[in-house]
């Protein structure tokens, strides 16, 4: 298993450009998620979906598209690029059965907005 | 909404000595907690977590951690200090009804020779 994978590693984008961040995983998880992490704030959750077809906003949801149209996949969009969106991308997935299973993370994609 | 506070962004520690990073959440009802280590440039992993059940928790690398209801905290620990523990350690906490996690900060380790 290749668990989480993320693409790209790193991205440097203008003002303004749009880009998508990609995530798979590959043990059939039905909950994925997307954090930004920023110096002294941890992870903060911008979108998760708990199946294909079905999304929801998390803390910091503004300037962020998602969508889940298999289970393998949830590709993070932003649609005009600003510098506070400079910051580290991770993407997380787990099952929903049981009374508790792990969060898996990716590598996570580095991010800078100028 | 639960938060999480780590008290601390940064502790620097001798090798050999003992590790602690503390961890305090706010709910009234105790959540799922977790801590989770991040080496430089890489993604998180687990380190330890607390469902139910014994409140100490004895995750991988030596770590663990107590889970203590009255204090509502879940300071991790680690007898002797490691110069590969050096890393930023996030204490996450989940509501037992949902899936979301809520992080704490992050404390940076760094061990001194």
């Amino acid at each position: 298993n290749a668990g989480v994978t993320q693409t790209p590693k790193f991205q440097v984008l203008k003002t303004g450009q749009s880009m998508t961040l990609q995530c798979a995983q590959d043990m059939n998880h039905e909950y994925m998620s997307w954090y930004r992490q920023d110096p002294g704030m941890g992870l903060r959750l911008i979108h998760y979906s708990v199946g294909a077809g079905i999304t929801d906003q998390g803390e910091v949801p503004n300037g962020y598209n998602v969508s889940r149209s298999t289970t393998e996949d949830f590709p993070l969009r932003l649609l005009s690029a600003a510098p506070s969106q400079t910051s580290v991308y991770f993407c997380a997935s787990t099952r929903l059965a049981g009374s508790y299973n792990e969060q898996f993370f990716g590598p996570g994609t580095r991010l800078t907005v100028l | 909404a639960q938060s999480v506070t780590q008290l601390g962004s940064h502790v620097s520690v001798s090798e050999g000595a003992l590790v602690l990073l503390r961890c305090n959440y706010s709910s009234s009802v105790p959540p799922y907690l977790f801590w989770y280590v991040q080496y430089p440039n890489q993604g998180l992993q687990l380190l330890l977590k607390y469902t139910t059940g014994a409140t100490l928790v004895k995750g991988i690398n030596g770590f663990e951690a107590e889970f203590k209801k009255s204090e509502t905290s879940f300071h991790l620990t680690k007898p002797s200090a490691h110069m590969s523990d050096a890393a930023e350690y996030f204490c996450a906490v989940r509501e037992r009804a949902g899936n979301m996690l809520t992080f704490g900060g992050g404390t940076r380790l760094m061990v001194k020779p």
